[in-house]
């Protein structure tokens, strides 16, 4: 296992399709974080899971964002209907528990919405 | 709102200089302060981390110094190398908030050999 894995690393889309990201955390961490990062800005919070539960959403997370664990292994998260606001790094991490210094982050998909 | 401040956006050094990165935030439930070093294309990855019961931190060229009477931190980063070209991240988090991450603006550090 060499860490969090993030696929697609790129994708364009145009605006008003759907689009979905995966990501496959460390496979022993059972906490599963998404961020989102744009130029020149730290990333920002999400959500995030602990197992296949859904804990928490940030606000930032609109009804057009839905995002999933089943079985608490990897993760997807989807775009509906994709505003070119929604061009980003999306970020994918993992961590063990409460561990809060074992965050491992992805390499993240870029999006961008044209 | 922006939790965690930080300064400069930007910075040149010389190598063998000293990169000096400074933060701030209001939270004091924050009990763990990590820095994160992302290269273009790369996802954050954790350079070093503090505990506010702690007043500097050390490993290898890279220092965290803690002041929490003035809710301010910064990371010093010693004898600078051009392959420390990156975006440095400050970032704060607490333990009853499920450690999310609070993250600074970023400072892209270039050094100049």
């Amino acid at each position: 296992d060499t860490g969090v894995s993030q696929d697609p690393r790129h994708k364009i889309t145009k605006r008003g399709q759907n689009v979905t990201f995966r990501c496959d955390p460390i496979s022993e961490h059972n906490r599963l974080y998404w961020y989102r990062q744009t130029l020149g800005q730290g990333p920002e919070f999400l959500t995030y899971f602990q197992n296949e539960a859904q804990l928490e959403k940030s606000r930032l997370l609109s009804d057009r964002f839905s995002a999933e664990r089943p079985k608490g292994s990897f993760s997807t998260l989807e775009i509906q209907r994709t505003e070119q606001g929604d061009s980003a790094m999306y970020l994918c991490a993992s961590s063990l528990d409460r561990q809060g210094q074992g965050y491992t982050f992805g390499s993240g998909t870029r999006l961008t919405v044209v | 709102q922006q939790q965690v401040k930080q300064s400069p956006q930007s910075l040149i050094v010389q190598k063998g200089g000293i990169s000096i990165i400074n933060c701030a935030y209001e939270n004091t439930a924050f009990d763990y302060f990590p820095w994160y070093q992302q290269f273009p294309g790369k996802g954050p990855a954790l350079l070093i981390a503090i505990r506010p019961d702690v007043s500097e931190k050390k490993e290898g060229r890279f220092t965290i110094s803690f002041n929490k009477s003035a809710k301010q931190f910064s990371l010093h980063i010693m004898d600078s190398q051009p392959g420390d070209s990156a975006t440095y991240f400050c970032a704060a988090t607490q333990r009853s908030n499920d450690y999310k991450l609070s993250f600074g603006a970023g400072t892209t550090v270039t050094v100049r050999a």
